[in-house]
């Protein structure tokens, strides 16, 4: 059973960053893209972008390029997510997300973690 | 960048009642490659319907998905108690991914 486990909730202040984690368990870590999105109170879901760790192949919405920052470490199965330059409206529920497909960057997502709540402000 | 639109915002129905909501994209999606979740109040979403008509792993078979190109479809086919949710469409058929806005199915 794949099972994702993120990091606790994060307090942050403007213009500052925050690096979230996301160990995986039970799955095939190395060659299953492992994606983050957000999701603002009360709003729908938004994609950031993913990473494949066998290969470190990434993609990122365009609005995230150059804030965003998704890294793997596969001696541990964990994933990175790191967002700079951090502003209020980046308050939000944060996601990791797993696509079941091996070496696929891009699809659909099978198994996600419970969210870390990144609030922002000063 | 596709844009998915989700109708209706909200769907107030009553436990036994079919359910019809729907997704349209703003350009073709490519392979059909459209999938549905099912999202409660504090919990992360749950996928339902991969690959526009494939249901996920767990999946009751009261859920099923149609469509293709720009218009798809998530029916519920009778409505239980533990279905009342917020539901998102995506599309992964080109970059960026992209979500509907959302449909609340409420209990009527």
């Amino acid at each position: 059973q794949v099972h994702l486990e993120q990091s606790g909730a994060e307090v942050k202040r403007p213009g500052s960053s925050v690096k979230v984690s996301c160990k995986a368990s039970g799955g095939s870590f190395r060659s299953e893209a492992i994606h983050w999105l957000r999701q603002a109170p009360g709003q729908g879901l938004e994609w950031m972008g993913g990473i494949i760790p066998m290969f470190g192949t990434t993609n990122f919405a365009q609005s995230f390029q150059g804030r965003v920052t998704i890294t793997a470490d596969e001696s541990t199965s964990t994933a990175f997510m790191e967002l700079g330059s951090l502003r209020s409206d980046d308050t939000a529920m944060y996601y990791c997300a797993r696509v079941p497909i091996p070496l696929a960057i891009r699809a659909y997502f099978d198994i996600w973690g419970r969210g870390t709540l990144v609030t922002v402000s000063s | 960048e596709i844009v998915l639109t989700q109708s209706p915002h909200t769907l107030s129905l009553s436990p036994g009642e079919r359910a019809t909501l729907s997704c349209r994209a703003s350009q073709s999606v490519s392979s059909n490659y459209l999938a549905w979740y099912q999202q409660k109040p504090g919990q992360a979403p749950r996928l339902l319907i991969y690959d526009a008509s494939s249901r996920a792993t767990g999946i009751p078979d009261r859920f099923s998905g149609s469509g293709s190109g720009t218009d798809f479809t998530l029916t519920i086919a009778r409505l239980e108690p533990e279905d009342f949710a917020v539901f998102y469409c995506q599309q992964y058929g080109s970059s960026p991914l992209t979500f509907g806005g959302g449909t609340t199915v409420e209990i009527k």
